[in-house]
């Protein structure tokens, strides 16, 4: 079966952990992306990666990081400097960047 | 960097007429554009695309225009029926190779 997914679907955490979202994907895309969904923000970029080892800040990359170790995962840490990180994060992936994104389920997180 | 406005934010119309959701870009780089579909409590989905060398394209009842000098492109709905409700967004991405940038979507009601 193929597609992304996202891990876990709900997860919340502590104020001033560190947190990471999983990513995984099996339909063979080089590149993958973080966004943030916030009620009538839209989808904001985090960060993306074209390719395997390489990856690029969005437009709201502060408080978060990222690692492309292999080419069907891409996780993505929220650190303890997000200053706001209670929202819902969509992981997409595509066969190569200004190309039809596929999203995985989501994972709404949750800081208390 | 890109921007991408998006109007109206919220849209409601009768089961039958015809629905038109704008968007703006600002890069005149930009050459991909296309719209998703996100379902109460599911991943967006894409419905269309067009990319910068067609004016418009169509599937069925949806249909995407595009006016490259005036860097905005369209989302027309004909027919509309309870099923179209969700929220719709746009984006844009550059030829260049840079993730897409998504407008701030549009909540479409549809009353039967």
């Amino acid at each position: 079966d193929g597609g992304i997914t996202q891990s876990p679907k709900y997860l919340f955490r502590k104020e001033g952990q560190n947190v990471t979202l999983s990513c995984e994907q099996n339909l063979n895309h080089d590149a993958m992306y973080w966004y943030r969904q916030d009620p009538g923000q839209g989808l904001r970029l985090i960060y993306y990666s074209q390719i395997v080892n390489d990856f690029q800040k969005g437009d709201i990359a502060e408080g978060y990081s990222v690692s492309r170790e292999k080419k069907e995962s891409f996780p993505l840490t929220v650190t303890s400097a997000q200053k706001n990180p209670t929202a819902f994060y969509l992981c997409a992936s595509s066969v190569e960047v200004n190309t039809e994104a596929f999203f995985g389920q989501g994972t709404r997180l949750t800081v208390v | 960097g890109e921007n991408v406005e998006q109007h109206p934010s919220t849209l409601s119309v009768q089961e039958g007429d015809s629905a038109v959701i704008k968007c703006t870009y600002s890069d005149s780089a930009s050459n991909y554009f296309p719209w998703y579909k996100q379902e109460l409590g599911k991943r967006p989905q894409l419905i269309i695309d067009i990319r910068s060398n067609v004016g418009e394209k169509k599937d069925q009842r949806i249909a995407v225009t595009l006016n490259k000098t005036a860097k905005h492109f369209s989302l027309h709905i004909t027919e509309t029926q309870p099923e179209d409700s969700a929220v719709y967004f746009c984006a844009s991405a550059y030829q260049a190779g840079t993730a897409l940038i998504f407008g701030k979507g549009t909540t479409l009601s549809v009353s039967s």
